[in-house]
């Protein structure tokens, strides 16, 4: 599969606790994003990456929030004590960067439910 | 930084009829402009896009138009059909630096047989 990849799919966990996801982008893309979609909203941007280093981070992003990508390869977000609020579709993107070809491919996502 | 308004957030036409979906972006120096289709419980997915160096591109029933100027771009999607039922997202970015791509909230249309 040449395409974006998320994992997992689903996480159901108890608030307070500590989840992480993983994103494997397009092997050749030096972009990566992460965005946040709850129902009937666009991608809420949360963070993105050039190679291994971390441009942006969004204001809405509370320091619970990580995301690393050590080596310029795969990503992790990491959100630590987990709430309820941060229920929603956790979307990660990737593409190249150079002039005329930044079209963003999506993962299928991760859903995560806090109770 | 970039901010995208999408109008209008809900749209419902009759089968066969047009569609308009229309974008406004803040960032001058934006210089692409793609456009996401998004079926409910999927990733979002390019169907058309537009570099500011052109006005209008068209791909069968989809076309998009740019005005820089006044820095708005627009979806039209003639003779809807009921799987064009979906949301829509419009995004700019600067191609070349070190922007993100940021999305409007989003349009959900509705197309009625």
């Amino acid at each position: 599969d040449t395409g974006v990849s998320q994992d997992p799919r689903h996480k159901i966990t108890k608030r307070g606790q500590n989840v992480t996801f993983r994103c494997d982008p397009i092997s050749e893309h030096n972009r990566l994003y992460w965005y946040r979609q709850t129902l009937g909203q666009g991608p809420e941007f949360l963070t993105y990456f050039q190679n291994e280093a971390q441009l942006e981070k969004s204001r809405l992003l509370s320091d619970r929030f990580s995301a690393e990508r050590p080596k310029g390869s795969f990503s992790t977000l990491e959100i630590q004590r987990t709430e309820q609020g941060d229920s929603a579709m956790y979307l990660c993107a990737s593409s190249p960067s150079w002039t005329g070809n930044t079209e963003a491919f999506f993962g299928q996502g991760t859903r995560l439910t806090v109770v | 930084g970039e901010n995208v308004e999408q109008h209008p957030s809900t749209l419902s036409v009759q089968e066969g009829d047009s569609a308009v979906i229309k974008c406004t972006y803040s960032d001058s120096a934006s210089n692409y402009f793609p456009w996401y289709k998004q079926e409910l419980g999927k990733r979002p997915q390019l169907i058309i896009d537009i570099r500011s160096n052109v006005g209008e591109k068209k791909d069968q029933r989809i076309a998009v138009t740019l005005n820089k100027t006044a820095k708005h771009f627009s979806l039209h999607i003639t003779e809807t059909q009921p799987e064009d039922s979906a949301v829509y997202f419009c995004a700019a970015i600067r191609e070349g630096g070190s922007e993100k791509l940021v999305f409007g909230k989003g349009t959900k249309l509705t197309v009625n047989p």
